[in-house]
């Protein structure tokens, strides 16, 4: 098992430009989460997605859009990209979204943008 | 609100020390209670968790973690540390979401430095 794969490992971007940021889960987890970690702040929720078909905010949506496309995958999109939007990108998934449940993370994706 | 905090962004110690890493959560429902470790440009692993039950959680690695609910505690040991301890560990507590689902809210972070 591959367990949570993210794609791509790194990029560049140039203000304004868009780009889709990947993930995948081989574990047959039903929710998915992506994370946001700056230097200092800890990891920070973006987006979250309890079971496929759903998703909703968490605590630093805006700038973000998200898509559960099926069971295993969940995008993150960033439209229109801002130098505020570097960071490290964290995929992860659980069985489910009890309180009790492990998280399992992909490997990042280090984004900057000038 | 639930919220994390981790006393020290950084800590030192020798090969073969004691290791302490604090964490102090606020929950307003009974905390279940995470330490995750993350090495240098990879993801974060789950080292041990405390939900119900024992209040000494044993985890990965030889590190273990005490719930003290009178201290709104769950800090980290290990009794001798290793050079291969030395990471960035997130203490987290899992709580429910404005619209009812449950996240995680991690701490900002310690970074263990083990020197030989």
């Amino acid at each position: 098992n591959a367990g949570v794969t993210q794609t791509p490992k790194f990029q560049v971007l140039k203000t304004g430009q868009s780009m889709t940021l990947q993930c995948a889960q081989d574990m047959n987890h039903n929710s998915m989460y992506w994370y946001r970690q700056d230097p200092g702040m800890g990891l920070r929720l973006i987006y979250y997605s309890a079971s496929e078909g759903t998703t909703d905010k968490g605590e630093v949506p805006n700038g973000y859009n998200v898509s559960r496309l099926n069971k295993r995958e969940f995008s993150l999109r960033l439209e229109s990209a801002a130098p505020s939007q570097t960071s490290v990108y964290f995929c992860a998934s659980s069985e489910f979204d009890f309180r009790q449940e492990t998280q399992y993370f992909g490997p990042g994706t280090r984004l900057l943008v000038l | 609100a639930q919220s994390v905090t981790q006393l020290g962004s950084h800590v030192s110690v020798s090969e073969g020390a004691l290791v302490l890493l604090r964490c102090n959560y606020s929950s307003s429902v009974p905390p279940y209670l995470f330490w995750y470790v993350q090495y240098p440009n990879q993801g974060l692993q789950l080292l041990l968790k405390y939900t119900t039950g024992a209040t000494l959680v044993k985890g990965i690695n030889g590190f273990e973690a005490e719930f003290k609910k009178s201290e709104t505690s769950f800090h980290l040991t290990k009794p001798s540390a290793h050079m291969s301890d030395a990471a960035e560990y997130f203490c987290a507590v899992s709580d429910r979401w404005n619209s009812g689902y449950s996240t995680l809210t991690f701490g900002k972070g310690t970074m263990l430095l083990v020197s030989p």
